[in-house]
């Protein structure tokens, strides 16, 4: 079964560094997504992507995050200036499109460590 | 703005017992609803999504229902199996894009 994939799988950044979170979404799907999981807290939504341009993003996403789709399989996430409190798991997931509502599917994660 | 509850944070049960996980929402106007399982250290997978138009689902020995009206959903698993020790997420989709989600009940089965 078709699967998101992230790398790398666990990043430790110096505070004030920036830092590349990529993933490959499945292969057909239209919609991108990163969320984030700070640990013994709730998933939380930080950017949505679709047709090349942001759709929606969260308070959470500020001047510090972007995102961008660099060629045709990969999907990446930036902070440029990490923060402790940025240290979390962040979860790129993806949709594909349809009459009817799909599933967001979820990668493994790449746990990020501020030091 | 819309919250996500999930009761109970944690549940125990020996094996081959059935079991309901409870969802609750406070902003009935949504576009659909997912359950994920979440494994230690893991990403999250996609067990079941209902639409709103939909009052169930079924996979497997799993079965999620909603009453949209009301701001429920609940998750049944039928003959809990060690295997299904994880922790199980409920997310609502509002307007087609950012999910939101609970914070999980944490199941353990016991053999």
């Amino acid at each position: 079964e078709p699967e998101v994939t992230q790398t790398p799988s666990h990043q430790v950044t110096q505070m004030g560094q920036e830092v590349i979170l990529r993933c490959v979404p499945i292969s057909n799907h239209l919609y991108f997504y990163w969320y984030r999981q700070i640990l013994g807290q709730k998933v939380e939504f930080l950017v949505s992507f679709y047709n090349n341009e942001i759709s929606e993003k969260s308070e959470i996403f500020d001047d510090q995050f972007s995102v961008e789709r660099p060629d045709g399989s990969n999907f990446t996430l930036k902070i440029r200036s990490t923060k402790l409190e940025d240290s979390a798991m962040y979860f790129c997931a993806s949709r594909g499109q349809g009459y009817v509502s799909q599933p967001q599917h979820f990668g493994d994660g790449t746990r990020l460590s501020i030091l | 703005k819309q919250e996500v509850t999930q009761i109970p944070a944690a549940l125990s049960v020996p094996e081959g017992e059935n079991l309901v996980l409870n969802c609750s929402f406070t902003d009935s106007a949504i576009y659909n609803l997912q359950w994920f399982r979440q494994d230690p250290g893991k990403g999250l997978t996609s067990l079941l999504l209902i639409q709103s138009s939909q009052r169930e689902q079924t996979s497997g020995r799993l079965n999620a229902s909603l009453d949209k009206s009301s701001g429920r959903s609940t998750l049944y698993i039928a003959a809990s199996q060690p295997g299904d020790s994880a922790t199980y997420l409920c997310a609502v989709n509002q307007a087609g894009t950012a999910l939101i989600f609970g914070k999980g009940t944490t199941l353990s089965v016991s053999s």
